[in-house]
């Protein structure tokens, strides 16, 4: 199983440009999350998905927009980029409910967005 | 413990020592609680979990410490490794909506193994 994939894992944008981050999961997992880390910060959640075709928004969520069309896919969307969303992107997933995996989560490897 | 503003606290070990590291957590309604390593460049991995009807949980050399009274958490490191050098970060099952709760995060803490 390859996990939690993130593409792409670098990019570059100008302020007002707009990109989608892609996260693939292949363990069927039901939660799938977007979090962004600043440096010396912790993980702050931006959006969240409880099962496929739903989405809630977390801590951070202006300026984002998500979609989960497909259950093994989540989409984080930045339609105009800010420089104030320069930050290393996390996706991870999770199973839903107890007992069959409790709360872990499960994280991609990243994506490193600057914003100019 | 947990970092205030840009810098994270640092706790530097001698390698073969063991390491602690503590978090408090801020939700008395938190049921689950979770630590992960976070290497440079990498995402976050899980390390070990407890839930609240416990108050020690043990890993393969780790060991976490739940003292609900006064909102704290512990990671326990023995015998610490060259490989064990990342950030720490504890996680709460914050309020409780429904379900599968998102995590909420500390800020983490850096571990520096010294040779």
């Amino acid at each position: 199983n390859a996990g939690v994939t993130q593409t792409p894992k670098f990019r570059v944008l100008k302020t007002g440009q707009s990109m989608t981050l892609l996260c693939a999961q292949d363990m069927n997992h039901e939660y799938m999350y977007w979090y962004r880390q600043d440096p010396g910060m912790g993980l702050r959640l931006i959006h969240y998905s409880v099962g496929e075709g739903t989405t809630a928004k977390g801590e951070v969520p202006d300026g984002y927009n998500v979609s989960r069309l497909k259950k093994q896919n989540f989409l984080l969307g930045l339609e105009s980029a800010a420089p104030s969303q320069t930050s290393v992107y996390f996706c991870a997933s999770s199973y839903s409910e107890e007992p069959s995996g409790g709360y872990e989560q499960y994280f991609g490897p990243g994506t490193r967005l600057t914003v100019t | 413990g947990e970092s205030v503003g840009l810098h994270l606290p640092t706790l530097s070990v001698q390698e073969g020592d063991n390491s602690i590291i503590n978090c408090a957590y801020s939700n008395s309604a938190s049921d689950y609680f979770i630590w992960y390593k976070q290497e440079s460049g990498k995402g976050p991995q899980f390390i070990i979990d407890i839930r609240s009807n416990m108050d020690k949980r043990q890993g393969q050399r780790v060991t976490v410490l739940l003292n609900k009274t006064v909102k704290h958490l512990s990671l326990q490191i023995a015998a610490t490794q060259p490989g064990d050098s990342a950030v720490y970060f504890c996680a709460e099952n914050g309020a409780r909506y429904s379900g599968n709760t998102p995590l909420v995060f500390g800020k983490g803490t850096r571990l520096s193994v010294i040779a």
